[in-house]
Order: C-alpha cells, then structure tokens, then sequence
C-alpha cells in the first residue's frame, strides 16, 4: 500500500488484459525467486515462485519466467482484474536466511 | 492465511521512548522474522529466529532487540525510538519442509515523532 512509496513504477492496463510486471536481479548465484503481491495497508502475500533450474512455471492466472543470462525475472497475469490492482515484487535467496526483495511495481487496472 | 497476529497495528511514539512490537503465531513455526519497510526500499530484515532463545541479526539490526521465549511469540523491541525508525514492520514465518517463501502477518505502523 501507501507504505510502500509513492514513486513506484506503475503499469496501467485494462481490465481484461494481460500484465507483464518486470524484475531485475542482482545476484547470478542466487538459486529461488519469489512474486508478492501487496495491497494497500496488507502484508505481502505469495503469489508463486520459481528455483533457478527452472525458467517458466505456471500458476492459476500467472506466469513466472526466469532469464538467468540476463538476471531477469518477469511475472505475467493473465486477464487481468480490477482486484489485481496492487503492488508486486520479486525477492531472491541469495543465501540461508537471505531473501533480498525488490521494491516494487504499482499495476492499475482500469475496468 | 499463516496464523500471524501483529500487535500493535498503530502506534504513535515520541523519539527516545522504548518501543515493543508483539508477533504471535499458531501453528507452532520454527522460524519467524521482523522486517521492514520503507519507501524507496525492498523490505529488510531485522532479525530473525530460528527457535526458542534462538535468534540472529539480519541486514538492519542496529537499534533493534529481539525476544523469543516460547514458540508462539517473537518480540521485536526499540531500546530508544529514534525518527529514523518510523516505519511499517512486517512479522513472516517460514513453513517447514517449504522452499523457503515467507508468509507475513498484516503489518505494524509505527510512527515516531
């Protein structure tokens, strides 16, 4: 929510469409990818995840692609709803106890 | 839902008071977590627990305590609330046998004037 900042990207999109919500990574040995989805004045809430032997995994409605040469990670919706409206972030485990997250992209979704 | 409980959800301090933040938990987790989270900022770790009387810093530990005395609650303490420490704390846990995702409780505001 609100807490998050003020000044995050955004996408907008239309109900209906699909959304592609990007992120970068930093670390190459990092081994499992988290998506979160954050409403306004909620905690963050899994959405699905990915390990690095992987590059695509499918949930209901999102897709999880991982591009390890290029340390990117993107998270698609599918159909995208006015209650998918939130914000989004990656996290990666770049070691025991370390999940490093992302600080975020707002998805507006207009009906 | 991972049966986590924050308390307080809202609180109003002044710089220099001490500050105590409670997670609860039911389901009886080994790890628990404090985070925060600040605009401009993924969220950071605070410290974390791995068992009863068993906790360890992570990256933003400085001006922060930590307890566990039983499994079910995991303190998070301001010695001294200084401005800099207003924030939104996050409470996770980990599931056993999981791949590692967190699952968060509903957030603490806490703002210190």
């Amino acid at each position: 929510g609100e807490s998050v900042g003020l000044h995050l990207p955004t996408l907008s999109v239309q109900e209906g469409d699909n959304s592609i919500i990007n992120c970068a990574y930093s670390n190459s040995a990092s081994d499992y990818f988290i998506w979160y989805k954050q409403e306004s004045g909620k905690g963050p809430q899994f959405i699905i995840d990915i390990r690095s032997n992987m590059d695509k995994r499918q949930g209901q409605r999102v897709t999880v692609l991982l591009n390890k040469t290029v340390k990117h990670l993107s998270l698609q919706i599918a159909a995208t709803q006015p209650g998918d409206s939130a914000v989004y972030f990656c996290a990666e485990r770049t070691g025991f106890q370390k999940l490093v997250f992302g600080t975020g992209t707002r998805l507006l979704v207009s009906p | 839902d991972a049966g986590i409980t924050q308390s307080p959800r809202h609180k109003v301090t002044e710089t220099g008071t001490p500050v105590t933040l409670r997670c609860h938990q039911t389901e009886n987790h080994r790890y628990m977590y404090w985070y925060r989270q600040d605009p401009g900022h993924g969220l950071r770790l605070i410290h974390y627990s791995y068992g009863v009387k068993d906790t360890d810093k992570g990256e933003v530990s400085d001006g922060y305590s930590v307890s566990r005395s039983k499994t079910e609650d995991f303190l998070l303490t301001l010695e001294s609330a200084t401005s800099s420490q207003t924030s939104v704390y996050f409470c996770a846990i980990t599931r056993e046998g999981s791949t590692g995702e967190l699952f968060f409780g509903e957030g603490s505001r806490l703002t210190v004037l």
